[in-house]
């Protein structure tokens, strides 16, 4: 049982390159969730998707865009990636509310 | 402002010990609570959720929760050097039809053999 998948594990991009994170789930859940991981900020969310069909804004969604492509999938785009937003991103996805979110590996971008 | 707050440590705990991590959250109409543990590196893992108040075993794991103090609180028993590790709580927002969960910024443990 694969659970939640992340790729890339590991990214390196250029100021101003754009790249697409993946993650798919096969837990059957509804929700997901990206997550940027910060020394000192502690998981922060970007977006999430409540049910297939509908996105919706965290508390630090600038510069990032989302796709909930299907049930099982949500990706994560940056447009022009900039400095700050190097981080270690995770995907999390859950059944329904109340329930414990599953984590992925996490993918680990550095923007130079 | 709904905020999750723990301790930052190190709390450093000799092996054998109970260690004992601790969480206050500022949203009263909270109704489902979770401990993470996250390793070094790693993603974090579920420990355990608690729903009602009083306590939840799992085998070395408790946790208790005190709804009318607005705390959760894990305590580990016969602490291995293997649970040392970053301890996240995690709280869920209340109305729970938003679907989002506010963290703490976590408690670091450090087991000492």
């Amino acid at each position: 049982n694969a659970g939640v998948t992340q790729t890339p594990k590991f990214q390196v991009l250029k100021t101003g390159q754009s790249m697409t994170l993946q993650c798919a789930q096969d837990m059957n859940h509804n929700s997901m969730y990206w997550y940027r991981q910060d020394p000192g900020m502690g998981l922060r969310l970007i977006y999430y998707s409540a049910s297939e069909g509908t996105t919706d804004k965290g508390e630090v969604p600038n510069g990032y865009n989302v796709s909930r492509l299907n049930k099982r999938e949500f990706s994560l785009r940056l447009e022009s990636a900039a400095p700050s937003q190097t981080s270690v991103y995770f995907c999390a996805s859950r059944e329904n509310s109340n329930q414990p979110q599953h984590f992925g590996d996490g993918t680990r971008l550095s923007i130079l | 402002q709904k905020e999750v707050e723990q301790n930052s440590g190190p709390l450093s705990v000799p092996e054998g010990a109970i260690a004992s991590l601790n969480c206050t959250y500022s949203d009263r109409g909270s109704q489902s609570f979770f401990w993470y543990r996250q390793y070094s590196g790693k993603s974090p893992e579920l420990i355990m959720f608690i729903y009602s108040n009083g306590d939840k075993e799992d085998g070395r794991f408790t946790a208790q929760l005190n709804k009318a103090s607005q705390y959760v609180s894990l305590l580990i028993r016969d602490s291995q050097p293997s649970d040392s590790a970053t301890y996240l709580c995690a709280v869920e927002e209340n109305p729970g039809n938003n679907r989002k969960l506010i963290w703490g910024l976590g408690t670091s443990l450090a087991v000492n053999p």
